[in-house]
Formats: structure tokens, sequence, C-alpha cells
């Protein structure tokens, strides 16, 4: 009920290619889904969210899709750039709690 | 703004001794949480505490696990009697008000292996 599933685990993409991460949950009781991008021997970083009431996010190069009734959502990175190579997260969680329930990771390489 | 201080940054314990984790929150901020990341998988939350008070413990281990958020100083993240099970990577957060939705600032964690 909890789980938050994502894929792929690791994604290798040309550089100014788009780089798309989805995920998918199970509790319909959710509704902030935020991502987060982590680089190795750091803390994860805030980078995009958003919540159900909308269909889509956009913020610079960075994307999130959601689509409700099928309980999933993504993130697209436009225009990828090797700065953009690091381990993404999704993650769920219940406005104003404080428990986020994170995917496994996604590993993004950026080639150029 | 030095943002979220966890020290030490790496910590080798020998299975039964303790380890102890500190945690400063981003000045202003008066709720921390502390996630438990193992190798490949994403991060577990484990607890979410304000000065003096543990709200929510939901995520923490029944045993051996304990955390406290004192009127002064840091955040603490106790482990007693460690196993090689403990092993990974421990990160903090904080945040403004109550909910992940404020915006979790991380610290760069502790790196715990047990030998």
């Amino acid at each position: 009920q909890q789980q938050v599933k994502q894929s792929p685990q690791s994604l290798i993409v040309q550089k100014g290619g788009i780089s798309i991460i989805n995920c998918a949950y199970e509790n319909t009781a959710f509704d902030y889904f935020p991502w987060y991008q982590q680089f190795p021997g750091k803390g994860p970083a805030l980078l995009i969210a958003i919540r159900p009431d909308v269909s889509e996010k956009k913020e610079g190069r960075f994307t999130i899709s959601f689509n409700k009734s099928a309980k999933q959502f993504s993130l697209h990175i436009m225009d990828s750039q090797p700065g953009d190579s690091a381990t993404y997260f999704c993650a769920a969680a219940l406005l104003g709690n404080e428990k986020l329930t994170f995917g496994t990771g996604t590993r993004l390489t950026i080639i150029p | 703004n030095a943002g979220v201080m966890q020290n030490p940054r790496h910590l080798v314990r020998r299975r039964g001794q303790e380890a102890r984790l500190r945690c400063s929150p981003m000045k202003g901020h008066s709720h921390v949480y502390w996630y438990r990341q193992l190798p490949e998988e994403g991060l577990k939350f484990m607890v979410y505490l304000q000065k003096e008070n543990i709200i929510d413990e939901s995520g923490m281990p029944k045993e051996r696990f304990s955390a406290e958020f004192p009127k002064e100083g840091p955040s603490i993240l106790r482990i007693q009697q460690v196993v090689r099970g403990d092993s990974a990577a421990y990160f903090c957060a904080s945040s403004p008000a109550r909910g992940s939705d404020y915006g979790y600032t991380f610290g760069s964690g502790t790196r715990l292996t047990v030998v």
C-alpha cells in the first residue's frame, strides 16, 4: 500500500537527449509527489514537486507529468547535460505529513 | 547558511559497539527527520522530532535504536550494539514546519560501516 515503484534502475542518455524516469504508487491518498536529485557523497536535494490537482509541472529543463487515474508520474529532463548525471529518486507523501516514501532510485548517466 | 550539518561523515564500528550520529538542522528549522538508505535502495523514514519531543518514530527498529533532539545542541541518532545489517547511510533532514511539502533540506549523511 505504501510502495513507490521506480524504473528504470539505470539509464544512459546522450547529451542533448531526453531522460525519462517513471514511478508508480499504490496509495491513492498520496497527494504530494517530489523528485530528489542525489550526487555521490551528498544528500538528496529537492528538484521539483507536483500535487495531483495538475497534470504537469515544468521548471526549466525538468518536467513532471502526473497521471492520477493510472497512479503514475514521471520526470522528464530535456536537453540532458553531463552535469545531470546523478541518482534520481521519486517520492510520495500525504500533504502535511513528514513521511516521504521513496522509490529505489534511478542512476542517470549522460554521455557526450 | 551552513545547511544541515551531519557528523561524522564516515563512522566505522565493530559489532557490538555503539554508534552516535549527530545532526544540526538549518538555522530557523525546528523539525528534524532521520532517514536510512541501504545500498541500492531508496531512503526509508525512521523518526521525526521537534525540540525535546519525538513526534513519530514509526520507522525506527524496536530495539537498539533511539533518537533525541534536546533543547540545546544537535539531534542524535543512537544505535546500540551495532550489527552488520546496520551498515547504511543515515541522512538527517530539517524543515521550517511539519510536513515534507515544506521542502526538506537533507544533510550529506553519515555512512556507517559495521565490521
